[in-house]
């Protein structure tokens, strides 16, 4: 079956430390991207990207770097410039045209300490 | 301003009831538009497109507006499975998808 996934989905890190947080898609989609959710609020966007090897900074982008060098695969990587790291982050993919709905992965909880 | 701003709710209803969520966008840009649900600490999941002319799928409907920059959901005879957060999602031109804040559904017995 064709999907997202996320890995892991709960993960927990001192301060100071960067972590790095995986996502996966098999459905062929062109873009990908993640986005932060805390309590009680929406989504922000971190990074998205259109196409292998390029992304731009979305809403919220400092603290936070990603890499897109296959089609299939966009990490995250959060660091420790990050001033509240602790959020539920969630990965989404695209076939990348105005009117595609995201089609999210389940989910990654993250905790820092 | 947020560029998508929904009814803060919580909307607490009893099974059977008809409720509706309105979300307005300040981009008059917007290409198109999306509900989305979100069950407690999971993903967000697409409930439906919302077209121009509007649009129905079972016991949802969907409407646009885009003179007064407005889309609405309506949910009619609600279940207890319809408890859940809403989200209003508008898309741009670029693709840039933005999300409101949500709505908090729960249907009571």
């Amino acid at each position: 079956d064709g999907g997202i996934t996320q890995s892991p989905k709960y993960l927990f890190r001192k301060e100071g430390q960067n972590v790095t947080l995986s996502c996966e898609q098999n459905l062929n989609h062109d873009a990908m991207y993640w986005y932060r959710q805390d309590p009680g609020q929406g989504l922000r966007l971190i990074y998205y990207s259109q196409i292998v090897n390029d992304f731009q900074k979305g809403d919220i982008a400092e603290g936070y770097s990603v890499s897109r060098e296959k089609k299939e695969s966009f990490p995250l990587t959060v660091t420790s410039a990050q001033k509240n790291p602790t959020a539920f982050y969630l990965c989404a993919s695209s076939t990348e045209t105005a009117n595609s709905p995201l089609h999210f992965g389940n989910g990654t909880r993250l905790t820092v300490t | 301003r947020k560029e998508v701003e929904q009814d803060p709710g919580p909307f607490n209803v009893p099974e059977g009831a008809t409720v509706a969520f309105n979300c307005t966008y300040s981009n008059s840009a917007s290409q198109s538009f999306f509900w989305y649900r979100q069950d407690c600490r999971k993903e967000p999941k697409l409930l439906m497109s919302v077209y121009s002319s509007g649009n129905e799928d079972g016991r949802f409907t969907a409407q646009l507006n885009r003179a007064s920059q407005y889309i609405s959901l309506l949910i009619r005879d609600s279940k207890l499975s319809d408890s859940a957060t809403y989200l209003c999602v508008v898309n741009t031109n670029a693709g840039k998808s933005t999300f409101g804040d949500g709505t908090t559904l729960t249907v009571k017995p």
